[in-house]
C-alpha cells in the first residue's frame, strides 16, 4: 500500500513563493503526481516526476527524490487564483494512483 | 475530446435506497478509475478498469458497492442500501497507459444520503 503525508494548510502572500512537501512510503513506485483542486471542482493535473530531480513548468516546479521518498511542489510568484488544495499522488507499477489528503494553500493580498 | 462526464452531478437519497452513477471517459482512454472524496480529504481509491476488466477493488469497499464497464467504454458505480456514511463526492477519471498517463477527472457526482 501507499502512505502519503503532506501538510494540511499553508498561507502565503501574493507574489511570494511556497513549497509544499510530500513524503511517501510505498510498496511499489511508478511516478509521483501533483494535482490542483479548487473548491467544488475536480482535480487537475499539474506535474509528474518519475526520475529524481526537478521538473519546471512555468511558475510551478516539482522535485523528486526516490531514495528519500520525498517530493515537493514549488509555487512561485503566487497569485490569488493559486488558492486551492494541492494533492500529492503516488502511482504504483499497476498504474493505480493513491492520493494524500491534500494541502490547502491560501494566498493573501 | 469532450472530457470525462459524470451523471448525475447531484443525488439526494434516503438511507436504504440504491443509487447508480454513470461515467463516460475520454474516448481513447482505456483506463477508468472511481474515487470517493469527502470534505478536507484527498480522493480515496475505489476501483479501476482496463477496458472492460476490473483490475482491483479497494478492500475498504463493502459489498454494497459494485462497478461495471461492460463494453470498455462508459462505467457505472452502484451503491446498494445506502448509508449516511456514503455521503461524498464520487469522482471518475480516465487515462491512457502511455506517456505520463495522468488521470483526467470528471466533475464528480455528489451524493447526499438523508
Amino acid at each position: 500500500g501507499q502512505n502519503i503525508d503532506q501538510p494540511t494548510e499553508m498561507t502565503a502572500t501574493e507574489g511570494a513563493i511556497v513549497q509544499i512537501n510530500c513524503t511517501y512510503q510505498t510498496s511499489g513506485f511508478n511516478g509521483l503526481f501533483w494535482y490542483q483542486q479548487h473548491a467544488g471542482e475536480a482535480p487537475t493535473f499539474l506535474s509528474y516526476n518519475v526520475l529524481d530531480g526537478l521538473e519546471e513548468k512555468g511558475r510551478f516546479s516539482s522535485f523528486l527524490s526516490r531514495s528519500k521518498g520525498y517530493s515537493y511542489l514549488l509555487l512561485k510568484e503566487l497569485q490569488m487564483k493559486d488558492s486551492a488544495s494541492y494533492l500529492c499522488a503516488v502511482r504504483d507499477p499497476y498504474f493505480k494512483l493513491s492520493f494524500g489528503a491534500g494541502t490547502t494553500v491560501t494566498v493573501r493580498a | 475530446d469532450t472530457g470525462v462526464s459524470q451523471d448525475p452531478r447531484h443525488k439526494i437519497t434516503k438511507r436504504g435506497q440504491n443509487v447508480t452513477f454513470r461515467c463516460d471517459p475520454i474516448s481513447e482512454h482505456n483506463r477508468l478509475y472511481w474515487y470517493r472524496q469527502t470534505l478536507g480529504q484527498g480522493p480515496e481509491f475505489l476501483t479501476y478498469f482496463q477496458n472492460e476488466a476490473q483490475l482491483e477493488k479497494s478492500r475498504l469497499l463493502s459489498n454494497r458497492f459494485s462497478a461495471e464497464r461492460p463494453k470498455g467504454s462508459f462505467s457505472t458505480l452502484e451503491i446498494q442500501r445506502t448509508e449516511q456514511g456514503d455521503s461524498a463526492m464520487y469522482l471518475c477519471a480516465s487515462s491512457r497507459v502511455r506517456d505520463t498517463g495522468e488521470l483526467f477527472f470528471g466533475e464528480g457526482s455528489r451524493l447526499t444520503v438523508l
